[in-house]
């Protein structure tokens, strides 16, 4: 893999479903994978930065682990609400901080 | 404390100008980082700087390019603007280089070149 890959591209739940996408990236000079949440209108907020083969990370209801020497990091969210309707993006800011295309999440009521 | 800012926040170009964004971090981040985002694609990562020197550079064309002074802050400068430089621009800050630290991003400036 030679650059950041989400999938998938867009995600439609309902309120209370549980989900995890996916986020693969060069295995190869790593240094960190960072995700993080972009609400329509607003700023991307940093959620996770994980650099350690392993590394399981938390925040709420919102959990993301991390294999290096695969290149792949899972983000779950479980009970979804509708609040957490965003787009979720990863970079592996190894060099040039490389971004994926994001997954869009949309959670219905 | 005041996060990133950036300014402005809407600008209308027309084809062959110039334009300067400016980005003001959080107060004690010394890295700086810009991103430009168009429709239907990731954030392509533009230039980082960090104490005032150009630390990575994206595969962008020689029009683009920036700089950082002495408090932090950024801007960064496109020449001869072209229709496909409409998007929106993105600056992060962080407090040091490292690739463990998290970024805090301002709200973009938004570049539609007519």
């Amino acid at each position: 893999i030679l650059n950041v890959e989400q999938s998938p591209q867009s995600l439609h739940v309902q309120e209370g479903d549980s989900t995890n996408f996916t986020c693969s990236f060069p295995s190869s000079n790593f240094y960190a994978l960072h995700w993080y949440r972009w609400e329509t209108a607003k700023s991307p907020e940093a959620l996770f930065v994980m650099t350690l083969n392993g590394d399981e990370k938390k925040k709420g209801r919102i959990s993301a682990t991390l294999n290096t020497k695969e290149g792949y990091s899972y983000l779950y969210i479980k009970g979804s609400q509708p609040e957490d309707s965003a787009t979720y993006l990863c970079a592996s800011l190894g060099h040039a901080g490389r971004f994926g295309a994001g997954t869009r999440l949309t959670v219905k009521p | 404390k005041a996060g990133v800012t950036q300014t402005p926040r809407y600008l209308i170009k027309t084809r062959g100008q110039q334009v300067t964004l400016s980005c003001s971090p959080i107060s004690g981040h010394r890295s700086v980082s810009w991103y430009q985002q168009t429709p239907g694609q990731g954030l392509q990562f533009l230039f980082e700087y960090f104490s005032e020197t150009q630390r990575n550079k994206g595969n962008f064309p020689g029009r683009f390019s920036g700089r950082q002074f002495s408090n932090s802050r950024s801007e960064m400068n496109v020449s001869t603007l072209e229709l496909g430089d409409s998007a929106l621009y993105l600056c992060a800050s962080s407090l040091d280089q490292g690739m463990n630290t998290e970024a805090f991003f301002g709200q973009g400036t938004r570049l539609t070149v007519v």
